[in-house]
């Protein structure tokens, strides 16, 4: 299974709600992580977790909110977004050293900020 | 921090060769990556070259690298319309427990018909 699955693929919210994106994978992967990417934008790296640990927040601010319950769960946590959040937000996984080929994305959850 | 250029534009015709270029700065990275983006999907690892290699070739797809000159290319053969799309190059590097990847600018291929 080389396969990093995310939920849900649409999300549109208003700026008052909370909700949840979900990240899984079951590759044995050690790093998880969260991008933003804006239309026609390279992805932004916003958070790493390594061994379940936050690793890296990269001066996101704290309306997003990172989780990481197990090695094969990640979850982003919104509360009180802004319009200018809307984006696709793409999860990836990896082993938590420099060998091994890749990082894998996920599919990603397109958010829509009203 | 590091850095990731392409051009943004390249368009071919159907059939001909698509060449897209990047450059990047950090003499440390490890891999180099070709990811393809389609409108409103995810990244697709294309291809990927480590760092003491110079060429790579898989079927249609033929990646070199010049470390010295930091500069890694995409050709693809005999494109095709299924080819249009943004294309990514990206560096990655090791930081204490996590794969730090960098992600060019992206370049948009148009093929024409």
């Amino acid at each position: 299974d080389t396969e990093v699955t995310q939920t849900p693929k649409h999300l549109v919210m208003g700026m008052t709600n909370k909700k949840s994106l979900k990240c899984e994978q079951h590759m044995g992967h050690r790093a998880m992580y969260w991008y933003k990417q804006k239309a026609k934008k390279p992805p932004e790296l916003m958070f790493v977790y390594s061994y379940e640990k936050l690793s890296i927040n990269e001066s996101v601010p704290s309306r997003f909110s990172p989780e990481c319950p197990n090695s094969s769960l990640l979850n982003l946590h919104l509360h009180a977004l802004q319009p200018e959040d809307s984006a696709l937000y793409l999860c990836a996984s990896s082993q938590p050293r420099d060998s091994g080929n890749e990082q894998f994305f996920g599919p990603g959850t397109r958010l829509t900020v009203l | 921090g590091e850095d990731v250029e392409q051009s943004l534009f390249l368009s071919v015709r159907e059939g001909d060769s698509s060449v897209i270029n990047c450059t990047y700065t950090d003499s440390s990275s490890t891999y180099l990556y070709w990811y393809k983006q389609e409108p409103g999907a995810g990244l697709q690892l294309l291809t990927y070259i480590f760092s003491n290699m110079d060429m790579k070739q898989d079927q249609r797809l033929t990646v070199l690298l010049n470390k010295k000159d930091k500069h890694l290319s995409l050709r693809i053969a005999d494109t095709q319309t299924g080819d249009s799309a943004i294309y990514f190059c990206a560096d990655r590097g090791y930081s204490g427990g996590y794969q730090k990847v960098t992600f060019g600018t992206g370049t948009k291929l148009q093929v024409i018909p």
